[in-house]
């Protein structure tokens, strides 16, 4: 069983479209994030929640909006897709916001704006 | 700011040899030290971590040096296999803070 899943594992798309990555865990953890990882491979935060409560936004663009409808899962909505969006988004989970120690990443998303 | 370096960014080693990878941290708030490793096509894997009031963690053939007063952290694969060619991301983070700050990243190869 896979404790962090999210879909789709590739998504190529064109500016201007609008797409979401979803994202599941099943390890019963209070809190999710959000990573981008460019092609540096550098890992940069981008959203955190815990119960589904925001709790990091990380200068993110509006055009990218997190939504948690329950606290297993964490669903990413872009807009208007840019160029410079293209990246692997990772989803992680851990098991509260105040001792993260260990994040549990999904397999990541591959997105390509065209 | 980077709080966080890491370094070198690319490293290539012999398969039996010993692969050291170095991370500094500015912020002497932070009290956990892990080490993610992320293989091509995969999400970052908790590897090992080490908290300030010990030097040294070792888990196998992977070690945690750790340097409070000099604000370092290195990571020490002995008897590195062509298995552990990957990416390997130190990080720190103080307790209570949710925002764990991870290193640019090194890319380990390993020769067979």
């Amino acid at each position: 069983d896979t404790a962090v899943s999210q879909t789709p594992k590739y998504l190529v798309t064109q500016m201007g479209n609008d797409k979401s990555i979803k994202c599941e865990q099943n390890l019963g953890h209070d809190t999710m994030y959000w990573y981008k990882q460019d092609s540096k491979k550098f890992l940069k935060i981008m959203f955190s929640y815990n119960n589904k409560e925001l709790i990091i936004n990380e200068t993110v663009p509006n055009r990218f909006s997190p939504k948690s409808p329950d606290k297993a899962h964490l669903n990413l909505h872009i807009n208007s897709l840019e160029l410079g969006d293209s990246a692997v988004y990772f989803c992680a989970s851990s098991q509260d916001r105040d001792w993260n120690e260990k994040l549990f990443f999904g397999s990541g998303t591959q997105l390509s704006v065209l | 700011q980077q709080q966080v370096k890491q370094s070198p960014q690319s490293l290539i080693v012999q398969k039996g040899g010993i692969s050291i990878i170095n991370c500094a941290y500015e912020n002497t708030a932070f009290d956990y030290f892990p080490w993610y490793q992320q293989f091509p096509g995969k999400g970052p894997a908790l590897l090992i971590a080490i908290r300030p009031d010990v030097s040294e963690k070792k888990e196998g053939r992977f070690t945690i040096s750790f340097n409070k007063s000099a604000k370092q952290f290195s990571l020490h694969i002995m008897d590195s296999q062509p298995g552990d060619s990957a990416t390997y991301f130190c990080a720190a983070n103080r307790a209570r803070d949710d925002k764990i700050i991870f290193g640019k990243g090194t890319r380990l190869h390993i020769l067979p």
